[in-house]
């Protein structure tokens, strides 16, 4: 079936550099994405979404860009600081539904002060 | 504004016994909610679905039921754990139509371990 996927299940970065974090996703229909944070034991935080009319959007310190002709979502993070190590999830609004999410596998970002 | 709870935060249970966690949400009327399960290391797998009191909708065939007896309580329940039940449960809502577009708010999440 379609689902979404993450070139990097890990990536580790020193504090201060910026960090990317790449998502790809198979289902053309999918229409909304979002990006979470999930630290250890915690649940999952909203950091940015972005619809596919679009094909960037800023947040603070974050980005999030869409390439819809490859199928490609990215979220990078500025200034990387120690508090950004966390599980980092892309997820796809399934076209035809506003109702579910289907997650990626997700990316740990590990920041080495 | 709005925040979700969820407990207990942690459980351990035999195997063979029932099970029951719930999730309610305040600040925010007619939700949808959803509750996942969260393997270790792994990405979220979307359990049921609720889009209004009494309407519940299974995504996976499981061990599992869920049931919404109010707006804003979202219940999982089990007559018998399996050992494949251990994992994260997240309980998460959304605001509803007519917005197209809903990021969903999670909870805490509740840790399992069946033994």
């Amino acid at each position: 079936g379609e689902s979404v996927g993450l070139h990097l299940p890990t990536l580790s970065v020193q504090e201060g550099d910026n960090s990317i974090i790449n998502c790809a996703y198979s289902n053309s229909a999918s229409d909304y994405f979002i990006w979470y944070k999930q630290e250890s034991g915690k649940g999952p935080q909203f950091i940015i979404d972005i619809r596919s009319n679009m094909d960037k959007r800023q947040g603070q310190r974050v980005t999030v860009l869409l390439n819809k002709t490859v199928k490609h979502l990215s979220l990078q993070i500025a200034a990387t600081q120690p508090g950004d190590s966390a599980v980092y999830f892309c997820a796809e609004n399934s076209g035809g539904s506003n109702y579910k999410l289907t997650f990626g596998k997700g990316t740990l970002l590990t920041v080495n002060p | 504004s709005q925040t979700i709870h969820q407990w207990p935060a942690t459980l351990v249970q035999p195997v063979g016994s029932p099970l029951s966690l719930e999730c309610t949400v305040e600040g925010t009327s007619n939700p949808n909610l959803y509750w996942y399960r969260q393997a270790a290391g792994r990405g979220l797998q979307l359990l049921f679905y609720s889009v209004g009191i009494g309407q519940i909708s299974s995504e996976v065939p499981q061990n599992l039921s869920a049931s919404r007896p109010q707006d804003r309580q979202f219940i999982l329940s089990s007559k018998k754990l399996l050992l494949s039940d251990s994992g994260f449960y997240l309980c998460a809502w959304s605001k509803i139509a007519p917005q197209l577009y809903n990021e969903q708010f999670f909870g805490p999440g509740t840790r399992l371990t069946v033994l």
